[in-house]
């Protein structure tokens, strides 16, 4: 099972919108509305952010965003705040009781 | 309010065994399917395997590097998973982190505990 493919690096000003695709194929993105969405500040635990492709838990502000198309979901985080910057990874369903994490993207906010 | 906390990370060579802890509280972990998922240093997240709730099965699944090498085996009296590594290799060096995998997708997360395969 390959991790799944996003972008090694983002950015944006403080106020703008970044855009995190993440690429996988139909048997894992495409086959399943099971994307979710981790923010990972350096030396802490990854933290859901975005479930069920579009969902956001409690306590995620509304900042975040997710969507899918075809084998490619996207997480977007608008009105960029300073704590904002930090790893994020997707992740999603594989089939057969497996799954399978995104590459990482490093956001930085200028 | 729930807790997830890790134990057991240790230097061990190649070839070594070791077993890592989870201890949970704060919700019902008797439902609860568990995971672990490992993070090399300076790398991305990758999916160690999983155990689903006794009343489900209590049956487990597992990425295919660590598939034959690794156990994950839960004592709901302790409300407490664990990771059994066996024939432990260099690549396995990483922050093993233990979540609730709930409904597919993980949360929350314990802090890790790092293990180290060096000779």
């Amino acid at each position: 099972q390959s991790a799944l493919t996003q972008p090694p690096s983002a950015s944006g000003s403080p106020g703008q919108s970044v855009t995190i695709s993440c690429t996988g194929t139909s048997r894992d993105v495409g086959g399943y509305n099971y994307v979710s969405w981790y923010q990972q500040h350096p030396g802490k635990a990854p933290k859901l952010v975005i479930f069920e492709v579009s969902k956001r838990p409690s306590g995620a502000p509304d900042r975040f965003s997710g969507s899918k198309s075809g084998n490619t979901a996207s997480l977007t985080v608008s009105g960029l705040q300073a704590e904002d910057e930090a790893d994020y990874y997707c992740c999603s369903y594989a089939g057969s009781d497996t799954y399978v994490f995104g590459t990482g993207t490093k956001v930085t906010v200028l | 309010e729930v807790q997830l906390v890790e134990s057991g990370g240790a230097l061990v060579q190649p070839g070594g065994s070791l077993r890592l802890s989870c201890a949970t509280s704060g919700f019902t972990f008797t439902t609860a399917w568990m995971s672990w998922v490992r993070q090399a240093p300076g790398k991305g997240l990758e999916w160690v395997g999983r155990v689903k709730a006794n009343i489900h099965g209590g049956t487990t699944d597992y990425a295919a590097p660590v598939k034959g090498r690794f156990t994950i085996s839960r004592d709901d009296s302790k409300n407490t998973v664990y990771l059994h590594m066996n024939s432990l290799k260099i690549e396995d060096t990483a922050v093993y982190f233990c979540s609730w995998l709930y409904n597919n997708w993980f949360d929350p997360w314990g802090q890790g505990t790092l293990v180290t395969v060096s000779s």
